[in-house]
């Protein structure tokens, strides 16, 4: 079974410029996350899909980040226009949609390294 | 999500056996222990989860006081290839959708 896969690995891009994040989860998992670590501090939620709708975006810094779920299977987060501090490591996570008393397990991708010069 | 607290490094020679420690004093009755395993340049990997007692799988052991006001991680005969960073984490992860919430983690350093 293929895991969670993202794309770029890693992104150096300019202040100001738009880049776009892709997350392929597990294959029927409905749950996907977006998790993000910022240089030297912990990790972070940002937010939450179930299928193609957003369940909880608490964790969004600001409005210059969107994340999309078209169809309930990949997600893209675009960071427009990009920031110094919105350097670090983001990370997507899936996880299956458990029933009664099964506990809900993510399984997370490599990361996308995105770096903001 | 309570919070945890856990030791920042640690350093260990293969074949040792390694007990991390975190403590998470305000757990809820619903609340499980969950612990993850980040190796460089990876995303996190869920290793074990437990309610009370004890848990056992093929990678580790998670022992639970009955007050469960703490946790362990057992890693028998560590190896070089289980150098990473440990995550505990406590909260309620038996329905979807719980963000997961991250510390510093414990730093594992295996050396020959």
């Amino acid at each position: 079974e293929a895991g969670v896969t993202q794309f770029p690995s890693h992104s150096v891009i300019e202040k100001g410029q738009t880049v776009t994040l892709r997350c392929d989860p597990i294959s029927g998992h409905d749950n996907l996350y977006w998790y993000r670590r910022v240089m030297g501090k912990e990790i972070k939620f940002l937010l939450h899909f179930v299928k193609e709708s957003k369940q909880d975006e608490s964790g969004m810094p600001n409005n210059r980040f969107l994340a999309e779920r078209t169809g309930g299977t990949y997600s893209t987060l675009k960071v427009q226009p990009a920031e110094l501090e919105d350097s670090g490591v983001y990370f997507c996570a899936s996880s299956p949609n458990p029933g009664g008393t099964s506990t809900d397990t993510q399984y997370f991708g490599p990361g996308t390294r995105l770096t903001v010069l | 999500l309570a919070k945890t607290t856990q030791p920042i490094s640690m350093d260990s020679y293969e074949g040792q056996e390694v007990n991390i420690t975190c403590s998470h004093n305000n757990i809820a009755t619903n609340d499980y222990i969950t612990w993850y395993q980040q190796f460089p340049s990876q995303g996190p990997r869920f290793i074990i989860q437990g309610y009370k007692t004890k848990v056992t799988n093929e990678v580790a052991s998670l022992f639970i006081p009955a007050d469960r006001k703490s946790s362990t991680l057992s890693l028998p005969r560590v190896s070089l290839s289980d150098t990473a960073v440990y995550y505990c984490l406590v909260g309620v992860f038996n329905q979807a959708g719980t963000a997961l919430i991250f510390g510093k983690g414990t730093t594992l350093s295996v050396s020959s």
